[in-house]
């Protein structure tokens, strides 16, 4: 298993602003994925991190809005650039547990809800 | 791409009684996973129940059982003595079974559970 801790939980910003989540887990993995599940929706992937490459985005999603960076094997920070209410959504970080491609499962922390005014 | 549908915007059920939530869903792979995630409103994510593609044997955890058909590519999930405590959106997933694959979600599913 792996436990995720993300900051912040939730936060209300103003149109224009941007906004960094954390990422933390509690051991090492080599991919961690960003979602964004829009109010109602379902889980939509925004990115996958590698430790020590650039990530990668999936269609729709680009490096300049959606900066994500990963220092190393336990963290990673994903911002919301110069924010709209669009952008308002739950935000989750996700990993594999130790178990791997064996398990194939994903753990998710407890998302960040951003709200954009 | 892979694609996962899920059917049934919101499922009712009494308590101790059972339901079934569907799942479709398309891939060209043969070898994958498929899982069933809870989110309450507490908004995290819980793994419900697993089933790798290459085993027969429908998944079972406690209440919880799917209902496998891979030549049909359909991956249903049973709740069966249904408790308050189940009340939560219900997504299927599939994830290819390389290492580095995020997972696909479908729409997910609102489950009531009524007294």
């Amino acid at each position: 298993s792996a436990v995720i801790s993300q900051k912040p939980s939730r936060d209300i910003c103003q149109r224009g602003t941007s906004l960094t989540i954390q990422c933390q887990v509690d051991s090492q993995v080599t991919m961690m994925f960003w979602y964004r599940q829009q109010p109602g929706q379902s889980l939509t992937l925004i990115a996958t991190a590698n430790q020590g490459s650039e990530a990668t985005y999936e269609s729709g999603f680009v490096i300049d809005k959606f900066p994500i960076s990963r220092p190393n094997l336990t963290f990673s920070t994903l911002t919301v650039s110069n924010m709209s209410p669009e952008d308002s959504s739950i935000y989750l970080c996700s990993v594999e547990g130790s178990g791997g491609a064996v398990t194939g499962e994903l753990f998710f922390g407890e998302g960040s809800r951003l709200t954009v005014l | 791409a892979q694609t996962v549908t899920q059917s049934q915007p919101e499922m009712s059920v009494q308590e101790a009684e059972t339901v079934t939530l569907s799942c479709t869903y398309d891939t060209s792979e043969s070898d994958y996973y498929l899982f069933w995630y809870k989110q309450p409103p507490s908004r995290q994510m819980i793994l419900v129940i697993r089933q790798e593609a290459y085993k027969q044997q429908n998944a079972t955890e406690n209440r919880f059982s799917v209902n496998f058909q891979k030549a049909a590519k359909s991956f249903s999930l049973k709740i069966s003595d249904s408790q308050l405590g189940d009340a939560a959106m219900y997504f299927c997933a599939y994830r290819a079974s390389n290492s580095g694959y995020a997972l696909n979600f479908g729409k997910g599913t609102s489950l009531l559970v009524t007294p």
